[in-house]
């Protein structure tokens, strides 16, 4: 099945910093991948639609300037926390889907980030 | 809009019962996917089934079994002889058919199985 990665799998930063999460479609290309966010024992929610090679679509209350990402090639896209703060610690997932098949979404296993 | 409810925010069973989880949805849409995963503590999201929307036959798979109602509009999600193994937070998802789409998620059930 399609395997979807991503690293880190946790990060601890201080208050303050840019933190860069990966997200990589290893036996597949994925044109779009979503960026989701879950808090502690809450849902999961989505933050952005990434679809390479052309600018992510936020959802509404995502700050664009804050959560940069970057979906440059077909395997990879990329979120960057800049300035991160404390209400930033959350846990992070991302999900791709395969052209042809794109009702199915595959999840990598998340990244949980803790800003001190 | 979609919507996903899933009522029950906590569940808790001893080893060996069967327990049902709940989740209603709402959409416009006449064509879309419902969907069901699993949590466990490590966090990744593990995928339990899809069902599309003209597909309104129960499945079975092992210990679980899934009841779609059109309906009523509602995907539920049925774990016979529970074990320890099957606590985690469990999602029902939605989304539209027309693809690369998002899923909008419920809140999640967590369950416990307690031995």
């Amino acid at each position: 099945g399609a395997v979807v990665s991503q690293h880190p799998s946790w990060v601890i930063c201080k208050s303050g910093t840019s933190v860069k999460i990966e997200c990589r479609s290893l036996d597949f290309q994925a044109t779009t991948m979503f960026w989701y966010r879950q808090f502690p024992k809450q849902s999961l929610m989505l933050m952005a639609t990434s679809n390479e090679g052309s600018k992510a679509t936020y959802e509404q209350g995502v700050e664009k300037d804050k959560f940069l990402i970057n979906h440059a090639s077909l395997t990879l896209s990329t979120l960057t926390v800049t300035s991160a703060h404390p209400e930033d610690s959350s846990f992070y997932i991302c999900s791709a889907t395969i052209p042809g098949q794109r009702y199915e979404q595959y999840f990598g296993p998340g990244t949980r980030l803790t800003v001190t | 809009a979609q919507k996903v409810t899933q009522a029950q925010t906590e569940i808790s069973v001893v080893e060996k019962e069967d327990v049902t989880l709940d989740c209603v949805y709402e959409t416009r849409d006449t064509t879309y996917y419902l969907f069901w995963y699993k949590q466990p503590p490590s966090g990744e999201l593990v995928f339990l089934i899809r069902r599309n929307s003209f597909d309104e036959q129960n499945e079975i798979s092992g210990r679980y079994s899934w009841n779609f109602q059109k309906s009523t509009s509602s995907f539920n999600f049925t774990i016979t002889a529970s074990q320890v193994v099957d606590s985690a937070v469990y999602f029902c998802a939605l989304s539209e058919a027309a693809g690369n789409t998002p899923l909008v998620f419920g809140k999640g059930t967590r369950l416990s199985v307690i031995a």
